[in-house]
């Protein structure tokens, strides 16, 4: 167990829809990052937030935005839902930013967009 | 901008045998940090290793080996006496000190099946 909570574990729902997932970094951990894997893009780097502020943009779509609120939870937002968006979404936290720190992940949310 | 690339897509062993999983990167930052996670069956990723890029010294930790060689950029893998618990998709990821931030860049991964 990494520490890292995510929620849902699943979510299906429609072409067209919005929706939320949520991530609760490891206690500690001031970092949080969204990362997407799907079959087509494999493992790629959506958004990372420091202490509350955006601190890098990866690949997110413009109907994706994400926040991180004061106890530094995490949420990721997708709106207009497309089939292609059906993946596994990660979050994983770190103590601070820094290339050298291990990022340590949450079991993931697996979106299925019929 | 950086990559990763994992050449061997799936590697099919028996149990005991060792297995070496391949990692070449590239890179502009004289800084750089390199790492490889495991993502068994069940969905999450596991961090096993980390290396920075100013310290090519190998090292062996239980089971696991890694070969750290800048000439060449690259950091391969090795699992020693694999067993059938070490099922799962290995992947290498590649972070750079001077980016904002410190997003990981994955390779494709390499699914390892261990037959008993």
């Amino acid at each position: 167990d990494s520490g890292v909570t995510q929620t849902p574990k699943h979510l299906i729902t429609a072409t067209g829809q919005r929706v939320t997932l949520r991530c609760s970094p490891r206690s500690g951990d001031l970092s949080v990052y969204w990362y997407q894997q799907s079959l087509d893009q494999g493992l790629q780097f959506l958004i990372q937030y420091y202490n509350g502020e955006e601190r890098a943009k990866g690949n997110i779509l413009e109907r994706f935005s994400a926040q991180q609120f004061p106890d530094l939870h995490s949420e990721l937002n997708l709106s207009s839902l497309e089939l292609g968006d059906s993946a596994l979404y990660f979050c994983a936290s770190s103590v601070v930013p820094g290339g050298g720190n291990e990022q340590f992940f949450g079991p993931g949310t697996r979106l299925t967009v019929l | 901008a950086q990559k990763v690339t994992q050449a061997q897509t799936e590697i099919s062993v028996v149990e005991k045998e060792d297995v070496t999983l391949d990692c070449v990167y590239e890179t502009r930052d004289t800084t750089y940090y390199l790492f490889w996670y495991k993502q068994p069956p069940s969905g999450e990723l596991v961090f096993l290793i980390r290396r920075n890029s100013f310290d090519e010294q190998n090292e062996i930790s239980g089971r696991y080996s890694w070969n750290f060689q800048k000439s060449t950029s690259s950091f391969n893998f090795t699992i020693t006496a694999s067993q059938v618990v070490d099922s799962a998709v290995y992947f290498c990821a590649l972070s750079e000190a001077g980016a904002a931030g410190n997003k990981l860049t994955f390779g494709g991964g390499t699914r390892v099946l261990v037959k008993p």
